[in-house]
C-alpha cells in the first residue's frame, strides 16, 4: 500500500522568508510525487511533479522541491514566501509501476499562513 | 490545456432527494476519471475511479448504490447522490486523466453539496 505523510498540520512563516512543507511517502517501487494547492473552496491546483531525472524540481509560482530517496522525502520550498501563498497544500503519491488505476495517495494537507 | 469543469460549484438540497454532479474534461478525452470528497480541514479521499464504458470501481466502504456513477463519454462523468442525507455534505471534487499511460491527474474546481 502507498501512503503519504505531512508531519505538520499548519507552518507559519513571516513574509520574505524561505519556507518549507514536509512530506514523505512510502510506495513500492520509484514513486511519482506530486504537490497541489487548494484556495478556499476551490479544487486542486497542480505545482509541479518528480517522475525521473533531476531530484530538485521546479514548479509553479517559485516552488520547488527535493525528491530523496534515502529518505523517502518530498519537501516543498520556496526561498521567499508571500502572503499570497497562504493556502493548503496537499502531496500525493503514486508507484510508477502502477497496478491500481493509476491512483494517487494524498498526504494530509498543511496549511501555510504566511504573515506580513 | 488540460481544464476540468464540474457543475455545479454549489447545490443546496433537502434530505431525501438526489442531486447530480457533472465532472468535463474540456480540451482533451479523458479515459479515466476520478471521484473525491473532502470534508473541512481534511485530506482528499477517493470515492471511486470512473473509466468510460464500463462500471466504476469503488473505494472501500464507499456506497456504490449511494453515490452512482456514469462516465457515458470520453468527456463527461456524473456523480448522483441519491436519496441524500446531512452527512452527505461535503467538498466533491473530480479529477482526470489526459490518456492511457497518462500519470499526471487534473482538477476540477470542485463542488460543494449541502444537504438540510
Amino acid at each position: 500500500a502507498q501512503s503519504v505523510a505531512q508531519p505538520e498540520d499548519q507552518v507559519n512563516v513571516a513574509e520574505g522568508n524561505p519556507l518549507t512543507v514536509k512530506c514523505t511517502y512510502s510506495v513500492s517501487g520509484n514513486p511519482y510525487l506530486f504537490w497541489y494547492v487548494q484556495y478556499p473552496n476551490r479544487g486542486l491546483q497542480f505545482l509541479l511533479k518528480y517522475i525521473t531525472g533531476d531530484n530538485l524540481v521546479k514548479g509553479s509560482y517559485g516552488f520547488e522541491a527535493e525528491f530523496n530517496k534515502s529518505q523517502t522525502s518530498f519537501h516543498l520550498k520556496k526561498p521567499s514566501a508571500l502572503v499570497s501563498d497562504s493556502a493548503l497544500y496537499f502531496c500525493a503519491v503514486r508507484a510508477a509501476v502502477n497496478n491500481a488505476g493509476n491512483m494517487l495517495t494524498f498526504g494530509g494537507g498543511t496549511r501555510l499562513m504566511v504573515k506580513p | 490545456g488540460a481544464v476540468v469543469s464540474q457543475h455545479p460549484s454549489w447545490v443546496i438540497c433537502k434530505s431525501g432527494t438526489s442531486v447530480k454532479i457533472e465532472c468535463r474534461s474540456l480540451d482533451f478525452q479523458a479515459t479515466t476519471m476520478f471521484w473525491y470528497r473532502q470534508f473541512p480541514k481534511q485530506s482528499l479521499m477517493l470515492m471511486a475511479t470512473s473509466n468510460e464504458g464500463s462500471k466504476a470501481t469503488y473505494e472501500q466502504g464507499v456506497e456504490k448504490d449511494k453515490f452512482l456513477i456514469n462516465h457515458a463519454s470520453l468527456t463527461l462523468s456524473t456523480l448522483t447522490v441519491t436519496s441524500a442525507h446531512p452527512e452527505d455534505s461535503s467538498f466533491y471534487i473530480c479529477s482526470a486523466l489526459t490518456g492511457q499511460g497518462s500519470y499526471e491527474q487534473y482538477f476540477g474546481p470542485g463542488t460543494r453539496l449541502t444537504v438540510t
